[in-house]
């Protein structure tokens, strides 16, 4: 089945790098745009990035913008995101998310139609 | 930047009634950008509703999505034990390309 499992967090003090990794199996990777989605301590969801299918276009919130950086492996069905300079506020669980529809109809689907359960980052000294 | 408002915050009902969460954007929003998932804790959000009143994969009747422009209602029509969650609306905006969320609406049992 469709599955997306995320790796790579603990606990990392302010300043300092993280990469993520999100694992996928059950589909065509290479044929989906993906993102992550981060949730801090009983607040609600915040978006963080996105990427296209080939990896040729990433977005990303301005919250996280020029600290971290989303990419992918299509060879290993992977997507990542490095996480610099990291500061208390970015403490959360991160989700990676598959975007709904296939990159040829991605002009119809805005959602997200399979989460991964999230990995959590706790940035504190 | 379009800010997403869910109204109530929380929704104290007894399983069996009807639920009616109210999803409020700061601007126009495109009936195909507008999403809505359930919560619970400790679990990853599920797609529910996309493109504003289309049931994803395996969604059961009861749950149904409205609205255009700036309102959006997410209706659970009679609520079952497992419906007690939280609710988040989600849009797109085009220009860069970003996702929003709105801040949520709790379901709690009465």
């Amino acid at each position: 089945q469709v599955q997306l499992v995320e790796s790579g967090g603990g606990v990392v003090q302010p300043g300092r790098s993280l990469r993520l990794s999100c694992a996928t199996s059950g589909f065509t990777f290479s044929n989906y745009d993906m993102h992550w989605v981060r949730q801090a301590p009983g607040k609600g969801l915040e978006w963080v990035a996105v990427i296209w299918h080939d990896g040729n276009k990433k977005y990303c919130a301005d919250s996280v913008k020029g600290r971290f950086t989303i990419s992918r492996d299509n060879s290993r069905n992977t997507l990542y995101l490095q996480m610099n300079s990291l500061r208390a506020e970015d403490t959360a669980v991160y989700f990676c998310a598959r975007r709904s529809g296939v990159w040829w109809l991605r002009d119809h689907y805005y959602s997200m139609d399979v989460w991964g359960q999230g990995t959590t980052v706790t940035v504190s000294s | 930047e379009i800010v997403l408002m869910q109204s109530p915050g929380t929704l104290s009902l007894s399983p069996g009634e009807r639920a009616t969460l109210s999803c409020r954007a700061s601007q126009s929003v495109s009936s195909d950008y507008l999403a809505w998932y359930q919560q619970k804790p400790g679990q990853a959000p599920r797609l529910l509703i996309y493109g504003a009143s289309s049931r994803a994969t395996g969604i059961p009747d009861r749950f149904s999505g409205s609205g255009s422009g700036t309102h959006f209602t997410l209706i659970i029509s009679r609520l079952e034990p497992e419906d007690f969650a939280v609710y988040y609306c989600q849009q797109f905006g085009s220009s860069p390309p970003l996702w929003t969320f709105g801040q949520g609406t709790k379901v709690e049992i009465k």
